[in-house]
């Protein structure tokens, strides 16, 4: 089946810093979906990209559907304490049997 | 407008007991889907309904039957809980399939 991989499994970062996740797969995607997760929460969506090549921003966020429609990248630029979480991206191939998949996810941790 | 609404928060079930775990949208949004969340496994669709009056299996269905009420309202059923369904359960709700999925506060299950 369908598979999306997010790598490493944990960031760590100061306070301040940049921050950059990829996600990839071997199948294509129409969609590209990136929530975070807080602990004890649901996943809220961040970033919604639809066409191949998309950079879209939200804030501080910035995330690009890659033109290989095969993987899409989440940009956090100076990174607050809040950005704590849990990172998922999730792909849609929009067919017939349109339906998520989703990555592992990536806990990111801000040191002050 | 409080978007995906989930009930209970919390509950704990003796190995064969039933529950029906509760999922309301009021975004107007004709597809909602039920996940479960375990650690290492990432989000997996158990079932989902594009849209009323349709429900259809997703990646793990055994164990668990779901009932499309009305357009606002997509229920889970648990009829005979086992340890295995331990989990933390997610219900979403999106305009159409293929379209960004937004999530309720979860309902966390543990079944002894």
């Amino acid at each position: 089946g369908q598979q999306l991989n997010q790598s490493p499994q944990s960031m760590f970062i100061q306070e301040g810093e940049d921050v950059s996740m990829n996600c990839t797969s071997s199948s294509i995607f129409n969609t590209w979906l990136w929530y975070k997760q807080d602990p004890g929460e649901g996943p809220v969506l961040l970033i919604a990209l639809y066409k191949a090549g998309e950079l879209t921003s939200n804030g501080r966020l910035t995330a690009q559907f890659g033109i290989t429609r095969k993987d899409s990248f989440l940009n956090i630029s100076a990174s607050i304490p809040s950005d704590v979480g849990i990172y998922f991206c999730a792909g849609d191939d929009t067919g017939a049997n349109s339906k998520l998949t989703f990555g592992k996810g990536i806990t990111l941790s801000v040191r002050p | 407008n409080a978007g995906v609404t989930q009930t209970p928060k919390f509950q704990v079930l003796k190995t064969g007991q039933s529950m029906t775990l509760q999922c309301a949208q009021d975004m107007n949004h004709n597809s909602m889907y039920w996940y479960r969340q375990d650690p290492g496994m990432g989000l997996r669709l158990i079932y989902y309904s594009a849209s009323e009056g349709t429900t259809d299996k997703g990646e793990v269905p055994n164990g668990y039957n779901v009932s499309r009420l009305n357009k606002r309202e997509f229920s889970l059923r648990l009829e005979s809980a086992a340890p295995s369904q331990t989990s933390v359960y997610f219900c979403a709700a999106a305009r159409n399939r293929g379209y960004e999925q937004y999530f309720g506060p979860g309902t966390r299950l543990t079944v002894t």
